[in-house]
Order: C-alpha cells, then sequence, then structure tokens
C-alpha cells in the first residue's frame, strides 16, 4: 500500500486566501485524522472521521476551518480566509478500527503550509 | 499543567549509550502511544500500548497505568535514532480516537 497521501506537500499563500488541504487514507482504514503541528503548540487534532462521518471537530480552531470526507478515500481540510498564524505543518493520519481494542495511527507526510 | 508531560524535552547523548525518555499523564487512557518523527518530519508509530512492555529491535516501550507514567528506552543507541520522540495518550472511553500529545523529546546521538 501506498500509505497516507496527502497533497499538496507545500502550499504557500497570502492571507485571505482560500487553501484546500487534501489526503487519501489507507485503503480498508476507516477512521481518518487531521493534525497541526506548530512550535509553539506541537501536534493538536483538529477532526477525526469514522467512516466518514465527523465525529469530534472540537479541535478545529474557528469557522474559518472545515473538512469533509465525502468518500472512504478522500478527505479535505480547507481554510477560508486563511491567515498568516494558520501557518503549520498540517497531518492526516489513518486507522482501522478492531472490535473494543486499540489500534495504530499511519501519519501521512503532511503539508507545510505558509501564509504570507 | 498539560495533560501529557515528557522528560526530558532534549537530550543529547553518544553513540552505544542507554536511552530513557519518561511520559507522564494525567488523565484516564485507554492506550499510550509512542511516535517517531524524523528531521524530515515523517511521522512513524513506535509502539502502541495499554499495560506491561513491549520490544522492538533495540526499542522498549514500557507502561504502568497506576502510576500513569510510560518511558521509551533505547538501546546501543546510534546516530539514526535522534529524532523527536512524541508520547500520545488515548481518552479511557471505550472506541476514543482522540489522541493528546506530550510536547516531544529531542533526542540527539553523537557518534
Amino acid at each position: 500500500d501506498a500509505g497516507v497521501i496527502q497533497s499538496p506537500r507545500h502550499e504557500v499563500t497570502e492571507m485571505g486566501q482560500e487553501v484546500t488541504l487534501r489526503c487519501k487514507p489507507i485503503s480498508g482504514h476507516d477512521y481518518l485524522f487531521w493534525y497541526r503541528q506548530t512550535m509553539m503548540r506541537g501536534l493538536e487534532l483538529l477532526i477525526y472521521f469514522n467512516n466518514n462521518v465527523p465525529i469530534d471537530d472540537s479541535g478545529m480552531p474557528e469557522d474559518r476551518f472545515s473538512a469533509k470526507m465525502p468518500n472512504a478515500s478522500f478527505s479535505t481540510l480547507k481554510i477560508q480566509p486563511s491567515e498568516p498564524r494558520d501557518s503549520a505543518v498540517y497531518f492526516c493520519a489513518s486507522s482501522f478500527s478492531l472490535a473494543g481494542g486499540p489500534h495504530t495511527q499511519y501519519f501521512g507526510p503532511g503539508t507545510r503550509l505558509t501564509v504570507l | 499543567k498539560n495533560e501529557v508531560e515528557q522528560s526530558p524535552q532534549n537530550l543529547t547523548a553518544q553513540e552505544g549509550e542507554f536511552i530513557t525518555i519518561n511520559c507522564s499523564y494525567s488523565v484516564g487512557i485507554s492506550a499510550l502511544h509512542w511516535l517517531q518523527q524524523h528531521p524530515g518530519g515523517g511521522i512513524v508509530s513506535l509502539f502502541m500500548l495499554s499495560s506491561g512492555k513491549k520490544k522492538h529491535g533495540r526499542l522498549i516501550a514500557t507502561i504502568n497505568i497506576q502510576e500513569k507514567h510510560s518511558s521509551l528506552h533505547i538501546t546501543a543507541s546510534h546516530p539514526r535514532d535522534s529524532a523527536v520522540y512524541i508520547c500520545a495518550v488515548r481518552g479511557g472511553v471505550q472506541g476514543a480516537q482522540k489522541l493528546v500529545f506530550g510536547q516531544g523529546t529531542r533526542l540527539t546521538i553523537n557518534p
């Protein structure tokens, strides 16, 4: 399997522009997570989906952020309008579920976003 | 106080030394993860454990649920082990998938 695929790997944009980050999870995985990593705050969960349904979006910073998962093989994280403080590395991860048991998350390579 | 605390924040050692990184947490959990983030930025899951000890090659992870503490050990450390090691805990509610992360420990192994 190719692993979790994210695009683009790098994005530079100007303040106020819309940014869309994309993620393709590992085939067969039913959980998908979006994380943000900054020097100041480390890794933070933004939102996660189970079977394409958003389960916990309490980490989404504000209304400027939105995430969708239209099908099991694709998810987007959108920022509109973008601000310089959104500059960070955004990771997507996926995992599968086992009844009653924990499981490993597989991370994508990340998208480095710079908002000027 | 953060829910997950790691120590030390930075660690420099010589090749061959035995390394220990600690993680303490303040909430009930269903599982604890150790992750490795390479200098290039990629994140790899090393261990997921809910009790006892796990070993993979030169890496050993232990957890003490009563004391809310986990350790990651590296035996015969090597420069390629240089990375940031991140502890993360999953909530105690069965099926909960949310991870809460420590700030990471930056490990540098000198040849």
